[in-house]
């Protein structure tokens, strides 16, 4: 059974701080690694990974995947109140597939 | 463009009812449609996967017959839960994949969700 485990669960920091979330999988027919922002409503997309040791950038955030320890990271600098969110991580597998984890809590306090 | 609706998003209903959600691609076509459950304070689960025209490939533990999906058009899907029961209250999200070149990753674009409560 594929699986992904996020961590950690719930995170609280104050704005400026910079935070790292982590993410391992277990899964059969790996095909890329994606991040997800999770507000009110349904996710929204953030990265998707399918290299080992590329580091992809958008803004504040950052992400590497790395396929040797089967484990990616999600960096957020310089924090605000608006990265509050469920940062989701998920593992695409054959036929498409999404096996999501459980999310990390990310507050951000002023 | 690649937007997603679903209807409705949100809906109370009776303890043995059943209700219909519907998802659209409104700008694309879609060649296979997803649909999620997410409970409170969990991560989404996928339920079954469908490709227009053929049968919906149900996850371990999905009821086919209580969670009936229909993929009639490349553009719309729909999910009926059948005899609805407050367990069934959740959040259910279905997302849209379409046709992509060999070797290429089939991105997903999400609905906005509809929140179904079972009283």
């Amino acid at each position: 059974e594929d699986k992904v485990v996020q961590s950690p669960l719930s995170l609280v920091v104050h704005e400026g701080d910079t935070v790292t979330l982590n993410c391992s999988y277990e899964v059969t027919n790996f095909r890329s690694l994606l991040w997800y922002k999770q507000e009110k409503k349904a996710p929204t997309f953030l990265f998707m990974l399918t290299s080992s040791g590329i580091e992809k950038k958008s803004g504040r955030l950052s992400s590497i995947l790395d396929k040797k320890e089967l484990s990616s990271i999600l960096n957020i600098t310089a924090t605000q109140t608006g990265d509050s969110a469920i940062y989701l991580c998920a593992v695409e597998t054959s036929g498409s597939r999404l096996t999501f984890g459980e999310g990390t809590q990310l507050t951000v306090n002023p | 463009g690649a937007v997603v609706s679903q209807h409705p998003s949100w809906v109370i209903c009776k303890s043995g009812t059943s209700v219909k959600i519907e998802c659209r691609s409104l700008d694309f076509q879609a060649t296979t449609m997803f649909w999620y459950r997410q409970f409170p304070k969990q991560s989404l689960m996928l339920m079954a996967t469908s490709n227009e025209g053929s049968k919906a490939t149900y996850e371990q533990g999905v009821e086919k017959d209580k969670f009936l999906i229909n993929h009639a058009s490349l553009t719309l899907s729909t999910l009926t839960v059948t005899s609805a029961h407050p367990e069934d209250s959740s959040f259910y999200i279905c997302s849209a994949s379409r046709e992509r070149a060999l070797g290429t990753y089939n991105e997903q674009f999400f609905g906005p969700g509809t929140r179904l409560t079972v009283l």
